[in-house]
Formats: C-alpha cells, structure tokens, sequence
C-alpha cells in the first residue's frame, strides 16, 4: 500500500486508440502529479494539480494528451491517437505531507502502457 | 546537458562496503534535492531528502549537499544485497510546490 493507487496496472493498445488512467490517492492531498517513465530514464514531468487547478503542464506534451482532477482527489490521464512511443509507466504521485518533514513524493505503482 | 546529471552506473560494491553516489545540477535556484530508490519493475521510492548544504544521516544512509558545487551525494554505508537498485537524484527549486526534476539513476549492484 504506497498511499496512492493507479489502475490498470497494465494496458495494451493498438496505435491510434485512446486510453486512459486512474490516479486515487488513499488520503486527502492537494498536490498531485504525473509523470512518464522509460526503461533506462528517469522519471519526465507531464503535469501538476494543486486541487482541481492544473498548475504547470510540461511543454513537452503534445496535445493528445490530458489530465484531469475534477473534485480535487482522483485524477485522470488521457491519451488520445496512441502512438508507439506513448509507451512508458505512467506514475502518479503525491507531495508528502508538510508535517512529515518530507517534501517529496510518494508514487503510485504505475501504469504501464505498451502500444501496438 | 541534462538539468540532472547522474552516473549511469552500473557501480558494484562488495558486501559490507560504503556505496558513494554522485548526482550535479545545473539550475542554481534549486532548493530541495531528494533520493529515491527504484527496484527493477517497481516505481521510485523516497529515501532521503535534504535542503541545506552539508551532511544528513538517516540510518545507513548519509546525503550530502554543496550548493557551491551544485553537487548532491549519498552513501549507503554497510552496503547489503538489498540496496541492488537504481537510485534516482531530484531536485526542486520550490521547497513546497511545484515539480521535480529527476536524473536518469546510477544503477547499483552490491555483491554478497
């Protein structure tokens, strides 16, 4: 149990097909973020919520793709027209709590997403 | 030039051994700077975290920060099979909001 739950755990798709994700996080955190994983490379930033507001979005990613977080606890990622290197774990973590003493994140266990 | 900058590694310690992992940054407003461990296959994990230049001990794990250098280390003293993973450098310029910025991992190998 890392605090956060992401689902599916794995997805396969067909190229052009559009998927989504699911970030829950167990207990109520105002800062969420998603971020991309390929083998060998570190985590990329793909964009933030503090609540409902979508704060910064990396200007890396393309259109097809966007997040959402309507009532300021769950969030979703869509991607739209898959493509072959769409493929990636997806992570979506959480700040830790100021009283933690910590500033860093606590990440879900991914979605990895492999396209066809 | 990456804004984080980590050997890939892979670096192999014997049992037992102090484990030294480097990691520099190029953005000088950086304010907090965080490693994590990441298993093969699992997503990263926080271990340690630290915000002012010198040394930070937690257990057998020690990070140091020279933000003259912009250089961020850690040391896993008494190293053990366990510690096998890939450790990821991160560094933020917000010390509450805002995003990460992570290197691509020195991989280690601790050998019993």
């Amino acid at each position: 149990d890392t605090g956060v739950s992401q689902d599916p755990r794995h997805k396969i798709t067909k190229r052009g097909q559009n998927v989504t994700f699911r970030c829950d996080p167990i207990s109520e955190h105002n800062r969420l973020y998603w971020y991309r994983q390929t083998l060998g490379q570190g985590p990329e930033f793909l964009t933030y919520f503090q609540n409902e507001a979508q704060l910064e979005k990396s200007r890396l990613l393309s259109d097809r793709f966007s997040a959402e977080r309507p009532k300021g606890s769950f969030s979703t990622l869509e991607i739209q027209r898959t493509e072959q290197g769409d493929s990636a774990m997806y992570l979506c973590a959480i700040q830790n709590s100021p009283d933690r003493a910590f500033y860093g994140y606590t990440f879900g266990s991914g979605t990895r997403l492999t396209v066809v | 030039q990456k804004e984080v900058e980590q050997n890939s590694g892979p670096l192999s310690v014997p049992e037992g051994a102090i484990a030294s992992l480097n990691c520099t940054y190029s953005d000088r407003g950086s304010q907090s700077f965080f490693w994590y461990r990441q298993y093969s296959g699992k997503s990263p994990e926080l271990i340690m975290s630290i915000y002012s230049n010198g040394d930070k001990e937690d257990g057998r794990f020690t990070a140091q920060l020279n933000k003259a250098s912009q250089y961020v280390s850690l040391l896993i003293r008494d190293s053990q099979p366990s510690d096998s993973a890939t450790y990821l450098c991160a560094v933020k310029r917000d010390t509450n909001a805002g995003k990460s910025t992570f290197g691509d991992g020195t991989t280690l190998t601790v050998k019993p």
